[in-house]
């Protein structure tokens, strides 16, 4: 079956240190995959889109590896801040293409 | 401002009270989706809609209705609510399926 795992236990980093995120998946071929932030209580915001033919994408402080062999992405944060504690989610889409199915989510916390 | 809009943001029914709730987008989205989230489980699709009079499963579809009679309005309808549909609720919208997707502020519904 597919499955999307990400660390359910939360990463806890100092003010300043890259945190690194980690989306693994199974029996999925994605052409591309998300990922989101999401705040207690509110909805997912999207933050970057990674396709299968790209290796890494960067948006300011953040960067994003796709291993298709390896059938994993990364998510950086580098100089993180309190205010990037969060869930992060990762998202890729079914093999139909037609449904986005989300991980778990990983919880930052960054401590100052 | 772009925004896709949940209502009610909070609601206390009981087990077998039929209820509805609405979903706004003000993008033009052709694509739009319900997706429930639950401790432990994460979010899970619920049902989605490629386009006006278009709409499909997802993973989590029984007990659960939509309709897109107008491509704007996506509402999520429980005909007959039981205790484990407990559970918060967004409503999100994009472009189309291979898009980031929009989210709302979400609904947490509560069923006794």
């Amino acid at each position: 079956s597919q499955k999307i795992e990400q660390n359910s236990e939360a990463l806890n980093i100092q003010e300043g240190k890259t945190a690194t995120l980690t989306c693994n998946y199974t029996n999925y071929s994605p052409a591309y995959l998300q990922w989101y932030r999401q705040d207690p209580g509110r909805g997912p915001v999207f933050l970057l889109l990674i396709r299968e033919n790209e290796k890494e994408k960067r948006k300011e402080r953040l960067k994003v590896t796709f291993d298709t062999t390896l059938k994993q992405s990364l998510f950086h944060i580098t100089a993180s801040q309190p205010a990037d504690s969060a869930t992060y989610l990762c998202a890729l889409p079914n093999n139909a293409g037609n449904m986005l199915t989300f991980g778990g989510g990983t919880r930052l916390m960054v401590k100052p | 401002e772009a925004q896709v809009t949940q209502n009610p943001r909070y609601l206390i029914t009981v087990t077998g009270k039929k209820l509805t709730v609405t979903c706004s987008q003000n993008m033009n989205h052709e694509y739009m989706s319900w997706y429930r989230q639950d401790p432990g489980l994460g979010l899970r699709q619920i049902y989605y809609s490629m386009n006006v009079e278009v709409t499909d499963k997802g993973d989590v579809p029984e007990g659960y209705k939509v309709s897109r009679k107008e491509k704007r309005n996506f509402p999520l309808i429980l005909e007959s609510p039981s205790p484990n549909q407990t559970s918060l609720y967004f409503c999100a919208s994009s472009l189309g399926y291979n898009s980031p997707l929009h989210f709302g502020n979400g609904t947490r519904l509560t069923v006794t």
